[in-house]
């Protein structure tokens, strides 16, 4: 596609359910970010996939998040027993290469979980 | 560890009057650098970047930044303010030490005034 498209653009859980929000990078692009920007913050480091290898998840805040990318294009970030502290944006990043070349990022729109 | 401190949450400028907006970065080698706009509701959007060689970068939109290592700051300017130009602003150093990955400063919102 033209740019990164996340899906859904909302999304409102209640707490204790799971959630899976879905990034479809631009073709062809070989790193993937997963990002959590809070109300108010600059956004937050989750993940890093370059293709489908995992390579970063240092990020990740609890063992209840989990990220795939298992073709190397499209990407899962699940959630699990979700909390209202989950609540934030989630935005999607790629980038054309991978690891060791920096280069510019390619957002996308973000997805806007709110926990009640 | 690596860090970008933005200074001001928030600036108001005039229209067509000068804008720079701080940023601070803690790295230890020598740091790419970016700045991101980000409208309502919008992804991020790359304004400019430094890797290397000239310390005054130009981006679109009528940005540029300063990269001064004596002061580990890099500030984004404009000489004229366009109402459009409303947005929160993002200072980013690329860290390639205990992973590969953006780490991001906490955002400048500008309002810009009639």
């Amino acid at each position: 596609g033209a740019g990164v498209s996340q899906s859904p653009r909302y999304k409102v859980a209640k707490r204790g359910q799971d959630v899976a929000l879905r990034c479809d990078p631009i073709s062809g692009h070989v790193s993937l970010f997963w990002y959590q920007q809070a109300l108010g913050q600059g956004p937050e480091f989750l993940t890093y996939f370059q293709n489908e290898a995992q390579l970063d998840k240092s990020g990740l805040p609890s063992d209840r998040f989990f990220a795939e990318r298992p073709e190397g294009s499209v990407s899962t970030l699940k959630i699990q027993r979700t909390q209202q502290e989950d609540s934030a944006v989630y935005l999607c990043a790629s980038s054309f290469r991978g690891q060791g070349v920096w280069e510019k990022l390619f957002f996308g729109s973000g997805t806007q979980l709110s926990v009640l | 560890a690596q860090s970008v401190t933005q200074p001001d949450i928030h600036i108001t400028v005039s229209e067509g009057a000068s804008l720079e907006l701080r940023c601070n970065y803690s790295y230890g080698a020598t740091p790419y650098l970016f700045w991101y706009v980000q409208s309502p509701g919008q992804g991020l959007q790359l304004l400019l970047k430094y890797f290397s060689g000239d310390t005054l970068v130009q981006g679109i939109k009528g940005f540029e930044a300063e990269f001064k290592r004596s002061q580990s700051s890099f500030n984004l300017r404009k000489p004229s303010v366009h109402w459009s130009d409303a947005a929160e602003y993002f200072c980013a150093v690329g860290a390639s030490t205990g992973g590969f990955k953006t780490i991001f400063g906490a955002g400048t919102r500008l309002f810009v005034k009639a």
